[in-house]
């Protein structure tokens, strides 16, 4: 069964610190997608990035950065020089191939203090 | 393109009220799926649909009934509303779970 696990139930960090927020997940198949959402005080839900199981590479976008790693099931996400505007709460999730279903981490609320 | 939109916005109920959640898409997805979101747990999935006429069970099934008779429309109905169904309902739609989720902008229930 598939399952995204994100310890970090809260973080708070000061403007442009660097910040890390964790993804581990579980999953049986060799196929698979994961997923990155913010979901900004206002609570929409924005996508923010797709990576499926046979890309492992990095992915830079601006300040935000996804570390990728099977090895250790991790689908990390790190933002540089953080700002206010990066508070939110942000999910991860992952759709095995088939399975028809999205399955969401619990959800890391980010908080960046001014 | 509105994209996914859902009503109402903000419901009350009483307990053993029933309603629906209305959802509809204009992007002519297939995928389309009712998420409830509870705090510290995330969102967790009710029901999905791959297409018109095709529906099935999600995550946290229970108290919860859905129809999908056109592309555009995935209606979520509470048929006796409890107060553990309190929570922020999102409905999403998609090309298919592989892809980027559009999402509605919530609907949050209280049930009394």
């Amino acid at each position: 069964a598939q399952k995204v696990t994100q310890a970090q139930t809260e973080i708070s960090v000061v403007e442009k610190e660097d910040v890390t927020l964790d993804c581990v997940y579980e999953t049986r198949d060799t196929t698979y997608y994961l997923f990155w959402y913010k979901q900004p005080p206002s609570g929409e839900l924005v996508f923010l990035i797709r990576r499926n199981s046979f890309d492992e590479q990095n992915e830079i976008s601006g300040r935000y950065s996804w570390n990728f790693q099977k090895s250790t099931s991790s689908f990390n996400f790190t933002i540089t020089a953080s700002q206010v505007v990066d508070s939110a709460v942000y999910f991860c999730a992952l759709s095995e191939w088939g399975a028809q279903k999205l399955v969401f981490g619990q959800g890391t609320r980010l908080t960046i203090n001014p | 393109n509105a994209g996914v939109t859902q009503t109402p916005k903000f419901q009350v109920l009483k307990t053993g009220q029933s309603m629906t959640l209305q959802c509809a898409q204009d992007m002519n997805h297939e995928y389309m799926s009712w998420y409830r979101q509870d705090p510290g747990m995330g969102l967790r999935l009710i029901h999905y649909s791959v297409g018109a006429g095709i529906t099935d069970q999600g995550e946290v099934p229970n108290g919860y009934n859905v129809s999908r008779s056109t592309t555009e429309d995935f209606p979520l109905r509470l048929l006796s509303a409890a107060p553990s169904q309190t929570s922020v309902y999102f409905c999403a739609s998609s090309y298919g779970t592989y892809n980027e989720q559009f999402f509605g902008p919530g609907t949050r229930l209280t049930v009394l």
